[in-house]
């Protein structure tokens, strides 16, 4: 079992519409969550930050974390053709090593 | 503020050779990471520091990858002899580091081809 999971997509979403991109952990302990943008050729770009349970929002992004159920998603409202690159979950364990799932790959359909 | 600084951006070399990657971090950040990144894949911590202390090399082949951090700022990874199955994205990450600085910054990457 990987330690973060994720649904590797492709993820189709017309524009305009909402992306939903869900994330599991195995680490009960974990405290710190991340949603890292990765565009083809190019390095991950940190989008959100997550460290307690309910909704962050920041523009068109919302991260939700629930850590009993060890769930992290990121809602993507509005969705944009520049929306389109592979999203990163990343998890900072309980004894501190980071670690990311394979990423889900967005598509925005215009 | 300046973003975390990786060179060279590409590398082709044969097998066996030698290959060293140079990472600049953010200014301030006492946390430094490499990763390997395959494609279709998310980044693998090789190795951190925190400062000059390597605190996690758990995933670092030592047979053939050395990193170094002189100072607590530049970092160098290395790896000799090189082989075809090294062929990835090596980036370079930094953080503030603490309870509370754990947010990271990637820098653009090198993409090692070995031949």
């Amino acid at each position: 079992q990987k330690e973060v999971e994720q649904n590797s997509g492709p993820l189709s979403v017309p524009e305009g519409a909402i992306a939903s991109l869900n994330c599991t952990y195995s680490d009960r302990g974990s405290q710190s969550f991340f949603w890292y943008r990765q565009y083809s050729g190019k390095s991950p770009e940190l989008i959100m930050s997550i460290y307690s349970n309910g909704d962050k929002e920041d523009g068109r992004f919302t991260a939700q974390l629930n850590k009993a159920s060890q769930y992290v998603s990121l809602l993507i409202r509005d969705s944009q053709p520049s929306d389109s690159a592979t999203y990163l979950c990343a998890v900072r364990a309980s004894w501190g090593k980071f670690q990311f799932g394979a990423g889900t790959q967005v598509v925005v359909t215009p | 503020e300046a973003g975390v600084v990786q060179s060279p951006r590409y590398k082709i070399i044969e097998k066996k050779q030698p290959v060293a990657f140079w990472c600049n971090p953010i200014s301030g950040h006492n946390t430094l990471y490499w990763y390997l990144q395959n494609l279709g894949q998310g980044p693998e911590l090789l190795i951190r520091y925190e400062n000059e202390e390597a605190v996690d090399d758990s995933q670092l082949p030592k047979d053939r990858f050395s990193a170094e951090r002189l100072k607590g700022v530049d970092s160098t990874l290395k790896i000799q002899p090189a082989e075809l199955g090294d062929s990835a994205v090596y980036l370079c990450a930094s953080s503030r580091g603490g309870l509370d600085g754990n947010e990271q910054f990637f820098g653009p990457g090198t993409r090692l081809t070995v031949l």
